[in-house]
């Protein structure tokens, strides 16, 4: 069973940086597309960014794009999620998954963001 | 911009169906959004159910079905069960370099 474990998560001030992993326990982790969904405090799901196999192609939420950089070393198995001048509204859980043709098949367990002075 | 709609709430007693829809404030919904369905449950994190509008994830009970409802994607739960309550959500592929989910629907088994 293919499992994925976030860490990098914790309390940050506003503007600050975080750097999020995921490293997928899985051997031919550069077959899996990857993304970042997010979970903001009572409330729902919201996609944060994809990823292609080898790193060439890279998409965004547009509300985000400009400040997080998603990122994969596939020699460890690991995708990044690069978060520069956090705001208040970025707290929350974030999931990291992959993606086989269309399907989200498996997720990690979270990682929790807070952004407070 | 357009925004994915999802019922926000829904109650299906035990061993009944139940249908959520997925749709758009612009448009319809067709295979081309290649659209999924999400639960999660309390202090989970997702699982996806159904992929690329009628394709059951693995390990996911026949009782889940995908289709897509006139200008809407579905999911049918057919003989409800009580763990089957939680929060359902859409994914939908907005194009070729966007996802989108839609705001979740509440289900509640009584």
């Amino acid at each position: 069973q293919v499992q994925l474990v976030e860490s990098g998560g914790g309390v940050v001030q506003p503007g600050g940086s975080l750097r999020l992993s995921c490293v997928v326990s899985e051997s031919t982790f550069s077959r899996y597309e990857m993304h970042w969904v997010r979970q903001l405090p009572g409330k729902g799901l919201e996609w944060v960014a994809f990823i292609g196999f080898d790193g060439s192609n890279k998409y965004y939420s547009g509300s985000l794009k400009g400040r997080f950089t998603i990122s994969r070393d596939n020699s460890k198995s690991t995708v990044f999620l690069q978060m520069n001048g956090l705001r208040s509204e970025d707290t929350g859980i974030y999931y990291c998954a992959t993606d086989v043709t269309w399907n989200f098949d498996h997720w990690g367990q979270g990682t929790l963001v807070t952004v407070s002075s | 911009q357009t925004v994915v709609t999802q019922e926000p709430s829904f109650s299906v007693s035990p061993g009944g169906t139940v249908t959520l829809t997925c749709g758009l404030t612009s448009g319809s919904v067709s295979t081309t959004y290649y659209p999924t369905w999400l639960q999660q449950t309390p202090g989970q994190p997702p699982r996806t159910l159904i992929y690329n509008t009628n394709i059951r994830s693995s390990g996911v009970p026949d009782r889940f079905s995908g289709s897509i409802l006139g200008n809407k994607a579905a999911l049918t739960i057919t003989g409800a069960q009580a763990d089957d309550e939680g929060d359902y959500y859409c994914l939908l592929s907005m194009n070729p370099d966007t996802r989108m989910f839609g705001g979740g629907t509440r289900l509640t088994v009584l």
